[in-house]
């Protein structure tokens, strides 16, 4: 498999669920990223993570949880979350932090009710 | 406020002809820009990119100019094609050393006309 995948591809959960999302990656890249594309508004840089250490954490809310046990795989754990949080979350990785090029996964589409 | 912003949410072109997106930006500190697009269900995918040293760059039927004094760039493709409907992002990246934020506009869903 190439590329990068994220799973699962839908999630809908209630405020007091606990639950992740998973992204890996098949390209040797050294740097992961999580976005969020809420509707109508830009793709917002959420978290960075170059070799496995996170160097960028845009204001991200403490519901949203960031593990990245190597430079293949990052998870975005979600718990309490709110109904505006609602929003596709894609995971990203590029060669190196800022290298021009990145290479996005399909997405997760995220649901709080 | 926004730094990258895609004013036209829509645009429909007729196949064969010229598609023409644009997008502005704020900060004067974005030297590296890039387009990406996106179909429904489907992460985004790069397209093309230019370095504010060029004012052009060329991809086949893609092209973006870049005119950085008006703090603008635009992406052409022709001839325009049923499948390059999808919404089409601009992107941009400061220069600034250490830094990885990319910045996205809103997108500007194309639909071509069969």
């Amino acid at each position: 498999e190439t590329g990068v995948t994220q799973t699962p591809r839908h999630l809908v959960m209630g405020m007091t669920n606990k639950k992740s999302l998973k992204c890996e990656q098949h390209l040797g890249h050294n740097a992961m990223y999580w976005y969020k594309q809420s509707a109508k508004k830009p793709l917002e840089l959420m978290f960075v993570y170059n070799f496995k250490e996170q160097t960028e954490n845009n204001s991200v809310p403490s519901r949203f949880s960031p593990e990245c046990p190597n430079s293949s795989h990052l998870f975005l754990h979600l718990h309490t979350l709110q109904p505006e949080d609602s929003a596709l979350y894609l995971c990203a990785s590029s060669q190196d932090e800022g290298s021009g090029k990145l290479f996005f996964g399909s997405g997760t589409q995220l649901s709080v009710l | 406020d926004q730094q990258v912003k895609q004013n036209s949410p829509s645009l429909s072109v007729q196949e064969g002809r010229i598609s023409i997106l644009n997008c502005d930006y704020t900060n004067s500190m974005f030297d590296y820009f890039l387009w990406y697009k996106k179909y429904p269900a489907e992460g985004p995918t790069f397209l093309i990119s230019i370095s504010s040293i060029k004012d052009k760059n060329e991809d086949g039927r893609f092209t973006v100019f870049l005119n950085k004094s008006a703090k603008h760039l635009s992406l052409h493709i022709v001839p325009s094609q049923p499948g390059d409907s999808a919404v089409y992002f601009c992107a941009a990246l400061p220069s600034t050393s250490g830094t990885y934020k990319y910045i996205f506009g809103t997108g500007t869903r194309l639909k071509v006309l069969a």
